[in-house]
């Protein structure tokens, strides 16, 4: 059964401590892999999409590397305004030859100033 | 440039109920996606429209459905609600079919509460 796990559920870091998050996938015919950032009360903004193992992104203190198994978030000396909700989600191929977004439950971060 | 716009923000039925959501996308997008996100399932793909057509389809009973009008505004109707429902229920727009590598624009959610 094709399954999105995001790990961990919570993290609390202190501003400037680096830390990363993981998303590891099980699906059959990956089309891309997504990171999104969610506040609370509102919709998900997108950060990143990969597209192939080896693959890697960054945008500001965030960097996005993709395996053939999981996705990295990378949180490079974070400050209190990254404090959210991450998703992971992946795009795989159907039997019908349509696709399907597979979302994992999300990384609640906190950054204490 | 507007972002996507959902209609009406909140919304509270009673169990049995229809309800109607719309969701305007941003100027010139022409994919409309739908998804359910509750605390326990998270978020959940429903269906993606494109040219008024219905493109892809998750997993949901077909008391759930949609439609996408020429102007690419799009609406999802729920019919005979379940408490089950009360969700938030959150619209996305891209340029062409999300899976074409391009990406997906948020819009702020319906938070449909069922009683």
């Amino acid at each position: 059964e094709d399954q999105v796990t995001q790990s961990p559920e919570a993290l609390r870091l202190q501003e400037g401590e680096s830390s990363s998050l993981n998303c590891s996938y099980t699906v059959s015919g990956l089309r891309g892999l997504f990171w999104y950032r969610q506040d609370p009360g509102k919709g998900p903004e997108f950060l990143f999409t990969l597209y192939s193992a080896g693959e890697e992104k960054e945008k500001e203190r965030l960097k996005a590397t993709l395996t053939k198994k999981e996705s990295f978030l990378h949180i490079t000396a974070p400050k209190p305004e990254d404090s959210a909700t991450y998703l992971c989600a992946v795009q795989a191929d159907q039997v019908s030859g349509t696709y399907k977004y597979i979302f994992g439950t999300g990384t609640r971060l906190k950054v204490l100033a | 440039k507007a972002g996507v716009t959902q209609t009406p923000r909140y919304l509270i039925k009673t169990r049995g109920q229809q309800v109607t959501l719309s969701c305007s996308p941003i100027s010139g997008h022409r994919s409309v996606s739908w998804y359910q996100q509750t605390p326990g399932q998270g978020l959940q793909f429903l269906f993606e429209y494109f040219s008024e057509t219905q493109r892809n389809k998750g997993n949901f009973p077909g008391r759930f459905s949609g439609r996408q009008f020429s102007n690419s505004r799009s609406e999802m109707n729920v019919s005979t609600l379940e408490l089950g429902d009360s969700a938030l229920y959150l619209c996305a727009s891209s340029l062409w079919l999300a899976g074409e590598r391009n990406e997906q624009f948020f819009g702020p959610g319906t938070r449909l509460t069922v009683l």
